[in-house]
């Protein structure tokens, strides 16, 4: 059975850089013709799409984050990965990674909490 | 930008009780890509229908879509105790993906 886990900083300085990583386990990231998501949570803003990576290395990334946003995926490693630079306090959220069904997010992780704060 | 607007924001029912759902689009969208999803507290959002009425595997047939241009519903037929959640519909085009704001569904 497909299951996803985020790990990474939970608290993150103003102005830092944000990592968090996908580890993926019960298939392999190479199998299949998948993209994968990152997706967060606050109760700011609610939902919002991040951006996704296929499995060949293609990303699309969020108009709103483009510059500050990079994704990866290590296919030996079964994990992929969100970097996102610059952070404010408006990037605190619950953060989600997902394997997409089409362009969909549908088999989702549990979730992991980062605060950005001094 | 399609912006997505749900509502009610809330609404409160009785198990066995019929829940209706909207989601307005701020223009006309193809019925390809509006989906709809479901989140309880503490848990990941689940994908419950796509492409604007088909069920995703393993959603059960009480969850049904429907819709087209700028407005779509989500029904659920017969409220169970673990329907009462929070839904939310999502736009997606080729490569960008937007959220509504959702519904709470509350028990009356």
């Amino acid at each position: 059975q497909l299951q996803l886990r985020e790990s990474g900083s939970g608290l993150v300085r103003p102005s830092q850089t944000l990592s968090l990583t996908c580890s993926v386990s019960g298939d392999s990231i190479r199998s299949g013709f998948y993209s994968w998501s990152w997706i967060r949570q606050s109760p700011g803003k609610g939902l919002e799409w991040i951006g996704n990576i296929h499995q060949s290395g293609t990303t699309h990334y969020n108009p709103s984050l483009e510059s500050r946003v990079f994704m990866s995926i290590d296919r030996l490693k079964n994990q992929f990965f969100l970097k996102l630079n610059s952070v404010t306090a408006a990037d605190t959220a619950v953060y989600y990674c997902a394997r997409d069904l089409g362009m969909l997010p549908h088999i989702w992780g549990q979730g992991t909490r980062v605060i950005v704060s001094s | 930008e399609i912006v997505l607007t749900q509502s009610p924001g809330t609404v409160s029912l009785s198990p066995g009780e019929r829940a209706t759902l909207s989601c307005r689009a701020s223009q006309s969208i193809s019925t390809n890509y509006l989906a709809w999803y479901q989140q309880k507290p503490g848990q990941a959002p689940r994908l419950l229908i796509y492409g604007t009425s088909s069920r995703a595997p393993g959603i059960p047939e009480k969850f049904s879509g429907s819709g087209s241009g700028t407005d779509f519903t989500l029904t659920v037929s017969r409220l169970e105790p673990e329907d009462f959640a929070v839904y939310f519909c999502l736009h997606f085009d080729g490569s960008f993906l937007t959220f509504g704001g959702g519904t709470k569904v509350d028990i009356k």
